[in-house]
């Protein structure tokens, strides 16, 4: 069963205009969430991560939102670059799992120029 | 500063052969965690080694094992290798244990196995 769901499997957006990723999780004890981004023939590069004491984290372009009620966080990215285009992997731990992290199975982003 | 290298880029193997994966982390970093990416099951965590022991590991076969030296470079081992066992292999250093330091990636080594 798969714990981290990234239900868009693709996404395109025009360049300028705002992105939204979104990611749902089933389990109750995560408590840190990280988005992730990859380009092709590369290793995946950290964006920005939340705890789940917050609901909102910013880093310049880069905002993550955390829905706990909802299990649901989702990724804006305003605004969109064509050098965003990548895929995009959210991903979930939980303290008590020793931190075993979990990945969604990613959201490939295309951003029009 | 160097990035994380993986060695080698790619690699193919025969089912039932063993294969021997080499990372080497960012100097100072004393963590390297290990993940196999596949496009059916996606990133999937297979273990976490921190000063030369394996502090964590995910749900993988026995047949998926690792070290890591002295000098924190690491090494993972597949042995009998199987169809399935065709993935993009990646790890990660970071200068803590565990996911909330931030981790750096190498470019992954491609295995694939005929």
């Amino acid at each position: 069963d798969q714990q981290v769901k990234q239900n868009s499997p693709s996404l395109s957006v025009q360049e300028g205009r705002i992105s939204i990723l979104n990611c749902d999780y089933t389990n109750s004890m995560f408590d840190y969430f990280l988005w992730y981004k990859k380009y092709p023939a590369e290793g995946p590069t950290f964006l920005i991560s939340i705890s789940s004491i917050k609901d909102k984290n910013e880093d310049g372009r880069f905002t993550v939102f955390l829905n706990k009620s909802a299990k649901h966080l989702s990724l804006h990215i305003v605004p969109s670059q064509p050098g965003d285009s990548a895929v995009y992997f959210c991903a979930a731990s939980d303290k008590t799992s020793y931190d075993k992290v979990i990945f969604g199975p990613g959201t490939s982003l295309s951003v029009i120029p | 500063k160097a990035g994380v290298t993986q060695t080698p880029r790619y690699l193919i193997k025969t089912r039932g052969q063993q294969v021997t994966l080499s990372c080497s982390p960012i100097s100072g970093h004393r963590s390297v965690s290990w993940y196999q990416q596949t496009p059916g099951q996606g990133l999937q965590f297979l273990f976490e080694y921190f000063s030369e022991t394996q502090r964590n590991k995910g749900n993988f076969p026995g047949r998926f094992s690792g070290r890591q030296f002295s000098n924190s470079r690491s090494e993972m081992n597949v042995s009998t290798l199987e169809l399935g066992d065709s993935a993009l292999y990646l790890c990660a250093s970071s200068l803590g244990l565990g996911i909330r330091y931030e981790q750096y990636f190498g470019p992954g080594t491609r295995l694939t196995v005929t």
